[in-house]
């Protein structure tokens, strides 16, 4: 069975950092590109970012370019997002999901159950 | 980076059948078949409906069904029932940047 479980979120400050982590078990985590997509409260979805299965292809929203950065251990089976300088609008539940199969990113069919990222004073 | 449109708010009677739309650019919609739709359940995670416009994953009702005419898409849902309210989103790969965009979401009510 396919599982993705997040981890890391909490209450952070404005201008503080945060780390994320996803652990993936019940598939082969090395053939797939992952992604992090986020929510915040009561809004709709936002794709954050992606990194291909070896990690030689990450992209980004244009909303946490240079301060987030995604990366990824396919040894350990886990996914990462470090988050820096949070702002009030990176407050959000965030989602860890995996690619419908392992030669395409375009459709995400596995979630995780979310982390929630709170970044207030 | 824009988000895709949606219409706020459907709604529509058991057994009837509705209609959400979803438009965007040249860039996204209208430029490639990475279309998929999400359905989301409060607080619960999305679940894929529809990928590739049209395409449905194992396990997904066939009274979903997607379709896409220029530089809009749209996900029909037959037959609906109280287990389809939630939220529905749409979304596009993005030759901006390149990039994923969703859509801003449709709340599905079932009258």
């Amino acid at each position: 069975e396919v599982q993705l479980v997040e981890s890391g979120g909490g209450l952070v400050k404005p201008g503080g950092s945060l780390r994320l982590s996803c652990a993936a078990s019940g598939f082969t985590f090395s053939s797939y590109s992952m992604n992090w997509v986020r929510q915040a409260p009561g809004k709709g979805l936002e794709w954050v970012s992606s990194i291909s299965s070896s990690s030689s292809y990450i992209y980004y929203a244009d909303s946490v370019k240079g301060r987030f950065t995604i990366s990824r251990d396919n040894a350990k089976n886990s996914l990462y997002l470090q988050m820096n300088s949070l702002r009030a609008e990176d407050t959000a539940v965030y989602y860890c999901a995996r690619p419908l199969n392992s030669s395409s990113n375009h459709y995400f069919d596995y979630w995780g159950q979310g982390t929630l990222v709170t970044v207030s004073s | 980076q824009s988000a895709l449109t949606q219409p706020a708010s459907v709604s529509g009677s058991p057994g009837q059948s509705i209609t959400i739309s979803c438009t965007g650019t040249s860039s996204d919609v209208g430029g490639y078949n990475y279309v998929s739709w999400y359905q989301q359940h409060p607080g619960k995670a999305p679940k894929l409906m529809i990928y590739e416009v049209s395409n449905r994953p194992s396990g997904v009702s066939n009274r979903f069904s997607g379709s896409k005419s220029g530089n809009t898409a749209s996900l029909t849902i037959s037959g609906l029932q109280a287990e389809d309210e939630a939220d529905y989103y749409c979304s596009s790969y993005t030759s901006s940047s390149p990039a994923w965009v969703f859509g801003t979401g449709t709340k599905v009510t079932v009258l």
